[in-house]
């Protein structure tokens, strides 16, 4: 159980274009999602939190016009990058929020998408 | 805030050999979890563990073994008898409760393991 996918894995794209992410999860509802960003050999930079039927919340630093975040469903949560430059490339991954027995809460992650943005 | 520190950037070993990662948190709050994420080549983090502030139970999965100490602020993690594919960046996260919506994770820096044949 508490599987999230990612597609697509992998993306290649020219300066200028959107790139659409989604992230799913396979067999559990999850009202949150998180988007992360990894630079080589860094760790995760949390960029938003996706809220089933509403708003995103973006950390400081992160352009919610350049990353719009979409959670249409409990399954299904969707990352554009905008207008993408090559400063942009990245991999990008998302994670859903699954609730434990007695409590708490995991994060079950997604396979990630790496973006290159030539 | 909440903060998670991964002091180790690398560790090599041998096939075999057993291997701690450490892991040293903060934070203000007295409700909180602990988790253990594995990163392979291909990227995806696989959830191993998660520990909550109450249960200082130890763990063990395995060859794999979880160490947590609040007097410490530690949640060190062991594998033991060490395999090539363990090979993989290692991450430690702390989440806080709050009343928002998501518990956010805070992440360390990561340990990058290699095990050599």
């Amino acid at each position: 159980g508490a599987v999230v996918s990612q597609h697509p894995s992998r993306v290649i794209c020219k300066s200028g274009t959107s790139v659409k992410i989604e992230c799913r999860s396979l067999d559990f509802q999850a009202t949150t999602m998180f988007w992360y960003r990894q630079f080589p050999k860094q760790s995760l930079m949390l960029m938003a939190t996706s809220n089933e039927g509403s708003k995103a919340t973006y950390e400081q630093g992160v352009e919610k016009d350049k990353f719009l975040i979409n959670h249409a469903s409990l399954t299904l949560s969707t990352l554009t990058v905008t207008s993408a430059h090559p400063e942009d490339s990245s991999f990008y991954i998302c994670s859903a929020r699954a609730l434990g027995l007695a409590g708490g809460e995991t994060q079950y992650f997604g396979p990630g998408t790496r973006l290159l943005v030539l | 805030a909440q903060k998670v520190t991964q002091a180790q950037t690398e560790i090599s070993v041998v096939e075999k050999e057993d291997v701690t990662l450490d892991c040293v948190y903060e934070t203000r709050d007295t409700t909180y979890y602990l988790f253990w994420y594995k990163q392979p080549p291909s990227g995806e983090l696989v959830f191993l563990i998660r520990r909550n502030s109450f249960d200082e139970q130890n763990e063990i999965s395995g060859r794999y073994s979880w160490n947590f100490q609040k007097s410490t602020s530690s949640f060190n993690f062991t594998i033991t008898a060490s395999q090539v594919v363990d090979s993989a960046v290692y991450f430690c996260a702390l989440s806080e409760r709050n009343n928002n919506a998501g518990n956010m994770l805070t992440f360390g820096g990561g340990t990058r393991l290699m095990v050599k044949p």
